[in-house]
């Protein structure tokens, strides 16, 4: 099992729909959360963090956790074709027992939204 | 405030050469992470350090190093480079080990 594993993807959606990115994640000790957006060529950008189970609210993002079912997942409102990009989820775990917590990504999903 | 800054921007090497790639984080920001990033990957974990140790490495061979300094900037080093080391590779800073990271715009590294 990967260590932190998401819907390959590629995920194309209208522009004004609604985008579900999904995550899982292997270390049931994880506390801290984060989803990322990188557009073609750029870096990584923060966009999401979460380390409560529940919902957190951004604007039109929304990040979903819970940690029984070692799940986590986005949620993009009203999409628009500048949401367009690679969404990685990143999980701050054990890479190996006695290791420190390290933060681990998915492979990424990636995003178009369509005009 | 600057950013996390990554230097070079771009970098071509030979196989078996050493490239020494440089970061400073933002500042106040006492933890640095390395990553590698290959095309159509999420990035992959090689070092992070904080407060000018070493809190942890990822599955990379020895001929990676890296180190912070008393200013908390990083230099990552790779020697005996073969063409698979051919990636983007990240820094990223972030104040408490447990929070989020803030990437630089990345050093592109091309070995031919």
């Amino acid at each position: 099992q990967k260590e932190v594993e998401q819907n390959s993807g590629p995920l194309s959606v209208p522009e004004g729909a609604i985008a579900s990115l999904n995550c899982t994640y292997s270390d049931r000790g994880s506390q801290s959360f984060f989803w990322y957006r990188q557009y073609s060529g750029k870096s990584p950008e923060l966009i999401m963090s979460i380390y409560s189970n529940g919902d957190k609210e951004d604007g039109r993002f929304t990040a979903q956790l819970n940690k029984a079912s070692q799940y986590v997942s986005l949620l993009i409102r009203d999409s628009q074709p500048s949401d367009s990009a690679t969404y990685l989820c990143a999980v701050n775990l054990k890479i190996s027992s006695g290791s420190a917590r390290q933060l681990t990504f998915g492979s990424g999903t990636q995003l178009t939204v369509l005009p | 405030d600057a950013g996390v800054t990554q230097s070079p921007t771009h970098l071509i090497k030979t196989r078996g050469q050493q490239v020494t790639l440089r970061c400073s984080p933002i500042s106040g920001h006492k933890s640095v992470s390395w990553y590698q990033q290959v095309l159509g990957q999420g990035p992959q974990f090689i070092f992070q350090y904080y407060e000018k140790e070493e809190r942890g490495r990822g599955n990379f061979p020895d001929r990676f190093s890296a180190r912070q300094f008393p200013n908390y900037s990083s230099e990552l080093n790779v020697n005996a480079l073969l063409l698979g080391d051919s990636a983007l590779y990240l820094c990223a800073s972030s104040s408490q080990v447990t929070y989020g990271y803030t990437f630089g715009s990345g050093t592109r590294l091309t070995v031919v």
